[in-house]
């Protein structure tokens, strides 16, 4: 089956750029997702980018996707406090309906 | 519109007790996935209904089932629970499935003593 995975752990400073990388083994994923999750709530929705894509931006955020080696990353531009979460990518497979977490890297931005 | 909500939001039981969970997902949204959360095992996709119909199933034993209403609502339940379901479960509503956009309920926190 499908494996997705993440470091566990990003301490970054205010004001600078974060980068969450993640790899998955099964190159017919089709959507890749990236999902936010603060203490004590569920998980949102932050980007998605579709396989035959390379690159998607959106303010701040920035997923660049390589299918050759099966690496997805998400990039935070100028990382708040705010930002600091648990932040996790998933894979979606069409054959099986399937949609697999990662493990979740926790982000730390310090002041 | 309102979120995802679950009901309830903590929960102690005892070992070989069981458990119901409910989901009430957002208006309009027929999907609804329920998820496992562990510090050791991560998310774990439990199963999916889709208009009442079980769509897809995780990797658990049979002692956790589910079921959806005709009101999309979603209730997951676990038998003779073991001390390793301790977890916070976590519903996700979405318009088609879990390829769609999934707003996530904030779980309900299951201890088993």
């Amino acid at each position: 089956g499908e494996d997705v995975e993440q470091s566990l752990f990003l301490s970054v400073r205010e004001g600078d750029s974060s980068v969450i990388n993640c790899t998955y083994t099964d190159s017919s994923s089709t959507y890749l997702y990236w999902y936010k999750q603060e203490p004590g709530a569920g998980l949102q929705l932050l980007t998605y980018i579709f396989s035959n894509m390379d690159m998607k931006q959106d303010q701040r955020l920035t997923v660049l996707l390589n299918k050759k080696d099966k690496h997805l990353s998400l990039r935070i531009a100028d990382t708040q406090t705010g930002d600091s979460a648990i932040y996790f990518c998933a894979a979606y497979k069409a054959a099986g309906n399937k949609l697999t977490f990662g493990g979740g890297t926790r982000v730390l931005v310090k002041p | 519109k309102a979120g995802v909500t679950q009901t309830p939001r903590y929960l102690i039981k005892t070992r070989g007790q069981q458990v119901t969970l409910s989901c009430s997902p957002i208006s309009g949204h027929r999907s609804v996935s329920w998820y496992q959360q562990t510090p050791g095992q991560g998310l774990q996709f439990l199963f999916e209904y889709f208009s009442e119909t079980q769509r897809n199933k995780g990797n658990f034993p049979g002692r956790f089932s589910g079921r959806q209403f005709s009101n999309s609502r979603s209730e997951m339940n676990v038998s003779t629970l073991e001390l390793g379901d301790s977890a916070l479960y976590l519903c996700a509503s979405s318009l088609g499935g879990v390829r769609d956009e999934q707003y996530f309920g904030p779980g309900t926190r299951l201890t088993v003593t």
